[in-house]
This record gives structure tokens, C-alpha cells and sequence, in this order.
């Protein structure tokens, strides 16, 4: 079965600073890859998904932005942090179709 | 376009009591339906998923699911809650980029 490995799992910035989250993936290859975000009530947002190298779509404007520099990598930047950015992120992995997705553990980012 | 309902964002049960998490989609297309469990400040983990074929569904941790499609329902059941159940489950339809469409969730608590 797939692993997610993301870090680092906590993370604290202050406001217009930049941000590196990222995340990899064991056992499998060529997977669709996918970022959301987890704030509190309001369940999971798809923020970007990838199905290959170079490739990303995003689903929401926002202040972030992602990339998928080798297959099994998924990395989430911001070049300036909002308060709103806040929250719990989680890198998932699929195979589309059909099956489920496998997700990290999740990075929690605190923007003060 | 699908989407998720999860009736309760929170769910309170003793524990031997039947647990019934509640679920109901929208979907243009035949829904491949997921039920996810998250423990605190973890990724999510797979409980169960309806794919096609039989309707009543087996989960881990003897949770099931029965998809409805008469109702768009996909209930999440347990005969007898344990302590160890205490935690929030999301439901979750797939969507057009093998991503998965989340519920909002809902936080199950158990008491003694």
C-alpha cells in the first residue's frame, strides 16, 4: 500500500514570510496527487491536484501555489503568508478512477 | 457537479449503543461513495467504499455502509459503539479529477 510522508508536521510564521510544505509518496508510481486544506467545520477543500510531472491544476485563487518537481513529490509555497492561510494541510494520493485516496498525516501551519 | 450533506456536525452515543452517522450525496453520474475516520491532528484513514455491486458495504472496525440510491443516502452504522470510535468521520463522493468531494464531518463522541 502507499505511504504519505509530509512535513514538517508543525509549522508557526509570522505574516508575509514564505512557505515550503511537502510531500512524498512510497509504493506506488505516476499517482494523481492532491493538496487540501482542513479548516475547522468547514471539511476538506481540494486546493491543487496533479496527474503528472510539471502538471498542476488549481481549484480555488488563492495565495499559494504548488509543484510536482519529480513524480512521487508534491511541494505547496506561498512567497507571502496571509492569516487566512492558516490551517491543516494534507497531501492525498490516488490512482483516480474508482479508488480512494491515501492521505499524509497532515502539516499545521500557524501564521501569527 | 457532486456533493456531500452530513447531517450533525456532532454525534454524542453511550458506549454498546448503535452508532449512525449520516450521510447524502449529489451526483450526475453513478457515485463512488467513501467514508473516512480522522483522529485528531492525523490524516484521514479509509473506513470503507462503495464502488458498484453489492449495496451494503463492510468497513473496518465493524462499521458498515448502505448505499442508497432511491434516498442518495450512504449511512455509516455500528452496531455498538467503543470508546476507541471517538473521532470525526467525513463522507466523501469521488469527483471528475479522481479527487474526492468531502462532507463537512461530523465528530462522534462516546460516553462512558
Amino acid at each position: 500500500s502507499q505511504t504519505i510522508h509530509q512535513w514538517p508536521a508543525t509549522l508557526v510564521q509570522p505574516v508575509g514570510s514564505p512557505l515550503s510544505l511537502e510531500c512524498t509518496v512510497e509504493g506506488t508510481s505516476n499517482p494523481n496527487l492532491y493538496w487540501y486544506r482542513q479548516a475547522a467545520g468547514r471539511g476538506l477543500q481540494l486546493l491543487f491536484y496533479s496527474v503528472g510531472i510539471g502538471q498542476i491544476s488549481s481549484e480555488v485563487p488563492q495565495n499559494l501555489s504548488a509543484s510536482r518537481p519529480q513524480d512521487r513529490q508534491f511541494i505547496l509555497s506561498s512567497k507571502k503568508l496571509l492569516l487566512s492561510d492558516s490551517g491543516f494541510y494534507l497531501c492525498a494520493s490516488g490512482q483516480g478512477g474508482t479508488g480512494e485516496l491515501f492521505f499524509g498525516e497532515g502539516s499545521r501551519l500557524t501564521v501569527l | 457537479a457532486q456533493s456531500v450533506t452530513q447531517l450533525g456536525s456532532h454525534v454524542s452515543v453511550s458506549e454498546g449503543a448503535l452508532v449512525l452517522l449520516r450521510c447524502n450525496y449529489s451526483s450526475s453520474v453513478p457515485p463512488y461513495l467513501f467514508w473516512y475516520v480522522q483522529y485528531p491532528n492525523q490524516g484521514l484513514q479509509l473506513l470503507l467504499k462503495y464502488t458498484t455491486g453489492a449495496t451494503l458495504v463492510k468497513g473496518i472496525n465493524g462499521f458498515e455502509a448502505e448505499f442508497k440510491k432511491s434516498e442518495t443516502s450512504f449511512h455509516l452504522t455500528k452496531p455498538s459503539a467503543h470508546m476507541s470510535d471517538a473521532a470525526e468521520y467525513f463522507c466523501a463522493v469521488g469527483g471528475s479529477q479522481g479527487n474526492l468531494i468531502f462532507g463537512k464531518g461530523t465528530k462522534l463522541s462516546v460516553k462512558p
